[in-house]
C-alpha cells in the first residue's frame, strides 16, 4: 500500500544545534502532519500543513519549530535550536483529505538530543 | 479538552481466545467525533485498522470490531478469536470532524501466545 518514508530513522544531536527531519509523503496526498511521541507517553499532534501553509498547530509546536515542503519535495520539520525536551520519536503522516480521511504514517524518526 | 483513554498498556491472550481492548474518549471541541483504531505491527508504520464516523455504528476489519457508543463515550475493540499475527500495538484515536487533528490513546500492546 501507500507508504510514507521518514529519513533518517534515528538522529543524535547536541543540544542547541539545528536538526531537520525529512518526510516523503504519499505522492498524491495534500495534507501533511507531524506528531511527537515521548517515550512512554501518548503520540501528540504537533502541526498540520496544507497548500504551503500551517493549518493548525498545538502548544507543543514551539517557536523553535518550523515546517515546509519546498516545491513538492520532502515535508520537513526543523528544530532550531534543539532542547533536551525535544528528544522523542517524530512521526510524519499524510492524507488525501481532511476530517475522516485516513492518515498514512511513517515509521518515525527517533531524535536524541544530548 | 479532547482526549482518549486506553486503560490497558499491555494485554496477553492465548491464540483463539477472545479479546477486548478498552477505549473511552472525551470530546469537548465543536464538531462531531469520529473514532478510529490504528495498529502498529512489529517493524511497520502505524496504519488504520478501522473507523466509525456515526454514533451507534460498528466498524470491522480483519476480524476486529468496534462500536461507537456515544452514551458511554466508548469505542472498545473486540475480536472473537485472536491469532499470533494480531500481536501489535493498538491505538484508539479521536478526530473531530471540523479539524484535521487526531487525538491518540496511549496504546495497548497485544501479545498473542501460541
Amino acid at each position: 500500500g501507500p507508504k510514507v518514508l521518514q529519513i533518517p530513522s534515528h538522529q543524535i544531536i547536541d543540544m542547541g544545534q539545528m536538526v531537520t527531519l525529512n518526510c516523503d509523503p504519499v505522492s498524491n496526498h495534500l495534507y501533511f502532519y507531524w506528531y511527537k511521541q515521548i517515550l512512554g507517553q501518548q503520540m501528540e499532534f504537533l502541526v498540520n500543513f496544507y497548500n504551503g501553509k500551517v493549518m493548525e498547530k498545538s502548544k507543543l509546536f514551539k517557536d523553535q519549530f518550523s515546517v515546509e515542503r519546498p516545491d513538492g519535495s520532502y515535508f520537513t520539520l526543523k528544530i532550531q535550536p534543539t532542547a533536551l525536551e525535544d528528544s522523542a520519536v517524530y512521526f510524519c503522516a499524510s492524507s488525501p483529505g481532511t476530517g475522516t480521511e485516513r492518515l498514512f504514517f511513517g515509521h518515525g524518526t527517533k531524535l536524541s538530543v544530548l | 479538552g479532547d482526549s482518549v483513554t486506553q486503560t490497558e498498556g499491555q494485554v496477553t491472550v492465548s491464540e483463539s481466545k477472545s479479546l477486548i481492548i478498552n477505549c473511552t474518549y472525551s470530546a469537548t471541541s465543536i464538531g462531531y467525533p469520529n473514532l478510529f483504531w490504528y495498529v502498529r505491527y512489529p517493524g511497520e508504520g502505524l496504519q488504520l485498522l478501522l473507523k466509525v464516523i456515526t454514533a451507534g455504528q460498528k466498524g470491522s476489519s480483519r476480524g476486529f470490531e468496534a462500536t461507537y457508543n456515544k452514551e458511554a463515550t466508548s469505542f472498545h475493540l473486540q475480536k472473537a478469536s485472536v491469532q499470533e499475527s494480531d500481536s501489535a500495538v493498538y491505538y484508539c484515536a479521536l478526530g473531530m470532524s471540523n479539524y484535521n487533528v487526531l487525538y491518540f490513546g496511549s496504546g495497548t500492546k497485544l501479545t498473542v501466545e501460541p
